[in-house]
């Protein structure tokens, strides 16, 4: 069965340190996609990054890196630098592709908060 | 509207009555998707369509759940008989197409209290 674990429910940290969300995802599929979402206080879920299973490259976007390994089931997400707007809880998601709809299966969220 | 515009934003209602809630869609999406968010379950899916069709409804957590769209466009999740585990953020989001596998546009959610 698929299944997403985000092992850390809270993180504080001061701004400018650098901080790393775990995920770690359970899947039967050959085909998957893996996702991080921001969910800031407003509520409003927004779509931080897409990975297949078969790009294994990890990706760097301004402060934010991804780092994708499949021989440990894992996509961790580094904020290098964090600013007190980087609060907020983040979602890491799966999608596997038989089930051709896009449902994604959600971690429980790690809250992030950064402290000025 | 720009983006995918959830009402009511805030409803509390008694135990047992029904309820309706409504989303639209960022236009030009045929995905539609209806989410669960509470404390004790975390996102919960519920159901998506394609166009009008429900090829995916296994989310739903009774038969007191169901969800319409029409047009392509709008959709209602409505609750029959409301029961205080109901109680939740209820999110609905939009994509291009279900088989792009991409990025979903998320509304802000419409809060549910059951009394």
């Amino acid at each position: 069965a698929q299944k997403v674990t985000q092992a850390q429910t809270e993180i504080s940290v001061v701004e400018k340190e650098d901080v790393t969300l775990d995920c770690v995802y359970e899947t039967r599929d050959t085909t998957y996609y893996l996702f991080w979402y921001k969910q800031p206080p407003s509520g409003e879920l927004v779509f931080l990054i897409r990975r297949n299973s078969f790009d294994e490259q990890n990706e760097i976007s301004g402060r934010y890196s991804w780092n994708f390994q499949k021989s440990t089931s894992s996509f961790n997400f580094t904020i290098t630098a964090s600013q007190v707007v980087d609060s907020a809880v983040y979602f890491c998601a799966l999608s596997e592709a038989y089930n051709q709809g896009g449902k994604l299966i959600f971690g429980q969220g790690t809250e992030l908060s950064v402290k000025p | 509207g720009a983006g995918v515009s959830q009402s009511p934003s805030n409803k509390v209602t008694e135990k047992g009555k029904d309820v309706e809630l409504r989303c639209d869609p960022i236009s030009g999406h045929t995905a539609l998707y209806w989410y669960r968010q509470s404390l004790g379950q975390g996102l919960e899916f519920l159901i998506y369509f394609q166009g009008n069709s429900a090829p995916d409804k296994s989310g739903l957590p009774s038969d007191r759940f169901s969800a319409e769209r029409t047009g392509g466009s709008v959709s209602t999740l409505t609750i029959q008989r409301t029961q205080q585990e109901d109680s939740a953020v209820y999110l609905c989001a939009s994509s291009l197409w279900a088989g792009d596998l991409g990025e979903l546009f998320f509304g802000e959610g419409s809060r549910l209290t059951v009394l």
